[in-house]
């Protein structure tokens, strides 16, 4: 199973927005509603921020929103805060039962 | 309040053995989905495996064959023994409690160093 396509890393100015892609297949991100993000912070576990493409779990920011069309998925932040600054993953269930991360973008925050 | 503690990492000789634990309090993990996830040194996440809450396990083709998962209902623990350790295999390993394919709440993790 190979990972999820993301950007290594994606920059943008307090309060802007910014959009993460993850592209995968119709065996994984294509063939299920079963995507989630996590955030991750240096030397910190992952958390989860946005799952089934599109839910946030409580207490997770709605400026976190996530979308999907074919066989890539979207996450955007919106009103960048230094906070943000982090690496992202995205993640999703696959055609073998399997799961499988993406290769993890590194956000910045100018 | 959901925790998860993971031990029984360490240095270990390549095609050596360990076996993780992850003790989970809060919920009991007999009747939830429970994954190992791993992260070498300045990598990203890798999915290793997944225990559903009536047994099925499912791993990833990466450690086939020399990973296995499972739990001991009595003290709240999930396991990941290690088998034919590589030095590829180095990384930090995460417990965590899933709800289908999400990852809600994970623990600290443990380190593996597979070395000589």
């Amino acid at each position: 199973q190979s990972a999820l396509t993301q950007p290594a890393s994606v920059s943008g100015s307090l309060g802007q927005s910014m959009t993460i892609s993850c592209t995968g297949t119709s065996s994984d991100v294509g063939g299920y509603n079963y995507v989630s993000w996590y955030q991750q912070h240096p030397g910190k576990a992952p958390k989860l921020m946005i799952y089934d493409v599109s839910d946030r779990p409580s207490g997770v920011s709605n400026r976190f929103s996530g979308s999907k069309s074919g066989n890539t998925a979207s996450l955007t932040i919106s009103g960048l805060q230094a906070e943000d600054e982090a690496d992202y993953y995205c993640s999703s269930f696959t055609s073998s039962s399997t799961r499988v991360f993406g290769t993890g973008t590194k956000v910045t925050v100018l | 309040e959901v925790q998860l503690v993971e031990s029984g990492g360490g240095l270990i000789q390549p095609g050596g053995s360990l076996r993780l634990s992850c003790a989970a309090a809060g919920f009991t993990v007999t009747t939830n989905y429970m994954s190992w996830v791993r992260q070498a040194p300045g990598k990203g996440l890798e999915w290793v495996s997944v225990i559903y809450s009536g047994g099925t396990t499912y791993i990833a083709d990466s450690v086939k064959g020399r990973f296995t998962i499972s739990r001991d209902n009595s003290k709240n623990r999930v396991y990941l023994q290690m088998n034919s350790l590589r030095a590829e295999d180095s990384a930090v390993y995460y417990c965590a409690r899933a709800l289908g394919s999400l990852l809600e709440y994970w623990g600290q993790g443990t380190l593996v160093t597979v070395s000589s």
